[in-house]
């Protein structure tokens, strides 16, 4: 089964500055999917960022991007220039490949547990 | 708003109880998913349909939970005797899932269950 792991329960950030929150995970597949979903204190997940195991470029969204490390098994999330509606919980999540063509097992996403980030003002 | 909508948002019930949430993903969304958030948790997988087929159960969705999706439509979750380890957000989340194509999930505000 996979699993993944969030190490930070917390993090804070000066607005306008730059923050990194990480992600590990543990899978045997080789062909996958990796996401970031914020959920603000109105408690509705919202994507932020997806990101295909068989690219090696890195997805951007805006002032989002990801430093996806494929033999590492690491996804981190970088916020650029941190704004106040940027507080939230996020949640990294991963979903495997195999069933989305079959329409078979392991389409559920698996979650980490989520970094509670602050901005600071 | 053509997003996921749950109906109702929150639902305090006793122990012992059957409880339904309902769910209707976005228009023409072809999967249907459940999970279940409990405080200080990432969300966990219950099952999920395509279209009013259900194809993966989890684990954790034990005998007294039982879900439908009748039309491929909107979808709902029954909890039967609801103990007080019930109590959670149950979040729903839709997506397109169109073969050869990343399948995103877009999710639901949750309902808020309150077992006493």
């Amino acid at each position: 089964a996979q699993t993944v792991t969030q190490s930070q329960p917390e993090m804070s950030v000066q607005e306008a500055e730059t923050v990194t929150l990480s992600c590990t995970y543990d899978t045997s597949e080789s062909d996958y999917y990796l996401f970031w979903y914020k959920q603000p204190p109105s408690r509705q997940m919202i994507l932020v960022i997806r990101q295909e195991a068989y690219k090696q470029q890195n997805a951007t969204e805006n002032r989002f991007s990801v430093n996806f490390q494929k033999a590492a098994k690491s996804f981190s999330l970088k916020i650029s220039d941190s704004q106040l509606g940027d507080a939230a919980m996020y949640f990294c999540a991963y979903r495997s490949a195999t069933g989305m063509y079959s329409g078979g097992g392991a389409d559920g996403l698996t979650f980490g547990k989520g970094t509670h980030l602050i901005i600071q003002p | 708003d053509t997003g996921v909508s749950q109906d109702p948002r929150h639902k305090i019930t006793k122990r012992g109880q059957n409880v339904t949430f309902r769910c209707d993903p976005i228009s023409e969304h072809n999967r249907l998913y459940w999970y279940r958030q409990t405080l200080g948790q990432g969300p966990e997988f219950l099952t999920y349909f395509q279209n009013e087929a259900q194809l993966e159960k989890s684990r954790l969705l034990s005998d007294r939970f039982s879900a439908e999706r009748p039309k491929g439509s909107f979808s709902t979750l029954e909890i039967q005797r609801t103990e007080q380890g019930d109590s959670a957000m149950y979040l729903c989340a839709s997506s397109l899932n169109p073969r050869g194509r990343t399948d995103t999930q877009y999710f639901g505000p949750g309902t808020r269950l309150t077992v006493l």
